[in-house]
């Protein structure tokens, strides 16, 4: 089985410091995602990346940095938290053959920021 | 782009009662996921069903890509279903979701 983990399930941050949230994937997947999900906006991309050192804006990615120094591991950056960023963070990763377009993701990570 | 509509977007069952679940898409797609994702917000993958028809225990799915659709079937519903459930199609990197429908399921 796939599996998607996330650092945290919930963390409290204070505006302005700087927040990492970690995904690990086992599967040797190519592709890994990050979005938000907020109530009545859906999940939104945030950045993703198709292979180490790549990344790609997605379609919120102001306020958000990512990295990606190993194949499993993808890292989204918070680099000054403000209370808008408040938001469940959802990490998830696909593969570049075969069933491409079948994501799998985490458990997700809860995030208020006060 | 692709618009992807669920309906209906809730739905409250009895245990034990069946239930069907629809995604319709603008326009062809080559693939599809359902979702489904828990009280605790977890996404979990049901089916990856491009086409054609899988069962996996009490759920089951359909898409007929030519007529632009999908559906997910309940069957014996459980409290454990509850929550939200998700079709998703996928075209380059960029995943576009229903806007979910919403089950709970009543003791």
């Amino acid at each position: 089985d796939v599996k998607v983990t996330q650092s945290s399930r919930y963390l409290v941050k204070r505006t302005g410091e700087k927040v990492f949230l970690e995904c690990v994937q086992d599967m040797d997947h190519e592709n890994m995602f990050w979005y938000r999900q907020d109530p009545g906006l859906g999940l939104r991309l945030i950045y993703f990346s198709y292979d180490v050192k790549m990344k790609e804006k997605g379609d919120i990615p102001e306020g958000y940095s990512v990295s990606r120094e190993k194949k499993e591991r993808f890292s989204l950056i918070l680099e000054s938290a403000s209370t808008n960023q408040t938001s469940m963070y959802l990490c998830a990763s696909s593969s570049s053959g075969g069933t491409a377009y079948e994501q799998y993701f985490g458990p997700g990570t809860r995030l208020t920021v006060t | 782009g692709i618009q992807v509509e669920q309906s209906p977007p809730d739905l409250i069952l009895q245990e034990g009662a069946n239930s069907t679940l629809r995604c319709n898409f603008s326009d062809s797609v080559n693939n599809l996921q359902w979702f489904h994702q828990n009280p605790w917000g977890q996404l979990i993958n049901l089916f990856y069903i491009p086409s054609g028809t899988k069962q996996n225990g009490r759920l089951s799915a359909t898409t007929v890509a030519t007529e632009r659709y999908s559906l997910l079937y309940i069957s014996s519903s459980q409290t454990t279903d509850s929550g939200v459930y998700f079709c998703a199609y996928t075209g380059g990197f960029k995943t576009i979701f229903g806007a979910g429908t919403r089950l709970f399921v009543k003791a």
